[in-house]
């Protein structure tokens, strides 16, 4: 079964302080495909990232960085100097290939920057 | 620049009550869904559709059903609201296939529906 698991309910930091959010997966697929969405207050979903299965690199995105490690199963991202405009609602989100474009998404992490 | 068009972003609507919510999407997408979350669960698929008069269920669809009568155009509709069924309902479309590099899927800005 496909799962997407968030630990972090909620993550308070002070601006310019690095903040890493976890994500653990679950899957049997062999192809799948990796996402993170940022939901800032107005509420619309804004694609950041995606990774699929076959690519372990790291990426970096400016202040933005995303470790996949398939061994861990996890896709853990990190703001570094973390600023107030970070402050939102982050998901993780996992698509099986064989289910096509069908988005399973973890809990969430409320993300709060304080200046 | 790719729109997905949630008609009401605040609704208060009484229990019993019909309700309607409308999507539409400026993309020529063949997908189509409708999501809900909740705190602390996240995001949940309730319906999509591939096509236009296709759906099919997803994850939590009791107490929902859908209407696709055009292509750009995805209803989800509440039969007898109830208090449950308050939270935030998210659309989303995307062409069909895997997500890979040449595959998005968008959302739209949300619909907080209240049922009192």
């Amino acid at each position: 079964a496909q799962k997407v698991t968030q630990a972090q309910t909620e993550i308070s930091v002070v601006e310019k302080e690095d903040v890493t959010l976890d994500c653990v997966y679950e899957t049997r697929d062999t192809t799948y495909y990796l996402f993170w969405y940022k939901q800032p207050p107005s509420g619309e979903l804004v694609f950041l990232i995606r990774r699929n299965s076959f690519d372990e690199q790291n990426e970096i995105s400016g202040r933005y960085s995303w470790n996949f490690q398939k061994s861990t199963s996890s896709f853990n991202f990190t703001i570094t100097a973390s600023q107030v405009v970070d402050s939102a609602v982050y998901f993780c989100a996992l698509s099986e290939a064989r289910y096509g474009n069908k988005l399973v998404f973890g809990a969430g992490t409320i993300l709060r920057v304080k200046s | 620049d790719v729109k997905v068009t949630q008609s009401s972003r605040y609704l208060v609507k009484r229990t019993g009550e019909k309700v309607f919510l409308e999507c539409v999407q400026d993309m020529d997408h063949e997908n189509m869904f409708w999501y809900r979350q909740d705190p602390g669960l996240g995001l949940r698929l309730i319906y999509f559709s591939y096509d236009v008069k296709m759906k099919e269920k997803g994850d939590i669809p009791e107490g929902y059903s859908v209407s696709r009568e055009k292509k750009e155009r995805f209803s989800l509709i509440l039969e007898s609201a109830s208090t449950n069924q308050t939270s935030m309902y998210l659309c989303a479309s995307s062409f069909p296939g895997q997500l890979s590099s040449g595959n998005t899927i968008y959302f739209g800005e949300g619909s907080w529906l209240t049922v009192v």
